[in-house]
């Protein structure tokens, strides 16, 4: 598709299980985003992926989250033990990169529930 | 470090008058600059950005933008609100120095335009 596509656009779970967010960025595009956000809070970023750097991972909350980005594309924010307090919308963004560039295109998100 | 910050939780303005939403940025090297919208239960939009030259920039759906290097602001105005620009706005700054590509957003301004 043309867009970031992310999956599932919601998911339920109960706390304490482990759960996978898939984000397909848009092809081409070198950098990718994790970023959360709770009912009418801001923000909140997560996680960062540009090439074949390093993953900029200092605003993981703590080490029940991770994300993997194989073969510069696809990407998978995993929780686990989830808790009561994941529950958010978790949004991917990808972007291109240069000098006249720089704008995050954004998927539609997956909302988690933790019961 | 980077940061930008959104004084303003909400605005609220009547339809047909100016709208303006404030945003006010820290970096150390040179900022890019953005808006992003967010329509309920919507992912974000991108509305324009400031990477360097005309500091008046234009975007999507009548928004500009005036980035003010000296006060370190990138305040969004409309001329004429509408009902339909009643959503949740946020500015972002990424620090281009050394190529790092990091994107900071702020907290949010809910607008509100009351027909």
């Amino acid at each position: 598709g043309a867009g970031v596509s992310q999956s599932p656009s919601n998911k339920v779970t109960e706390k304490g299980k482990d759960v996978e967010l898939r984000c397909d960025p848009i092809s081409g595009h070198t950098a990718l985003y994790w970023y959360r956000q709770s009912l009418g809070q801001g923000l909140e970023f997560l996680i960062y992926f540009q090439g074949n750097s390093a993953p900029d991972k200092s605003g993981l909350p703590s080490d029940r989250f991770s994300a993997e980005r194989t073969g510069g594309s696809v990407s998978t924010l995993t929780i686990q033990r989830t808790q009561q307090e994941d529950s958010a919308v978790y949004l991917c963004a990808s972007s291109s990169q240069g000098p006249t560039t720089g704008e995050l295109f954004f998927g539609e998100g997956s909302r988690l529930t933790v019961l | 470090a980077q940061s930008v910050a959104q004084p303003e939780d909400q605005v609220n303005v009547a339809e047909g008058n100016p709208l303006t939403v404030k945003c006010t940025y820290s970096v150390s090297g040179n900022p890019y600059l953005f808006w992003y919208v967010q329509y309920p239960n919507r992912g974000l939009q991108f509305l324009l950005k400031y990477i360097t030259g005309d500091n008046l920039v234009k975007g999507s759906y009548g928004f500009e933008a005036e980035f003010n290097k000296s006060q370190t602001s990138f305040h969004l105005k409309k001329p004429s609100a509408l009902v339909s620009d009643s959503a949740l706005y946020f500015c972002a700054v990424r620090d281009i120095s050394g190529g790092y590509q990091k994107v900071t957003f702020g907290t949010g301004t809910k607008l509100q335009v009351i027909p």
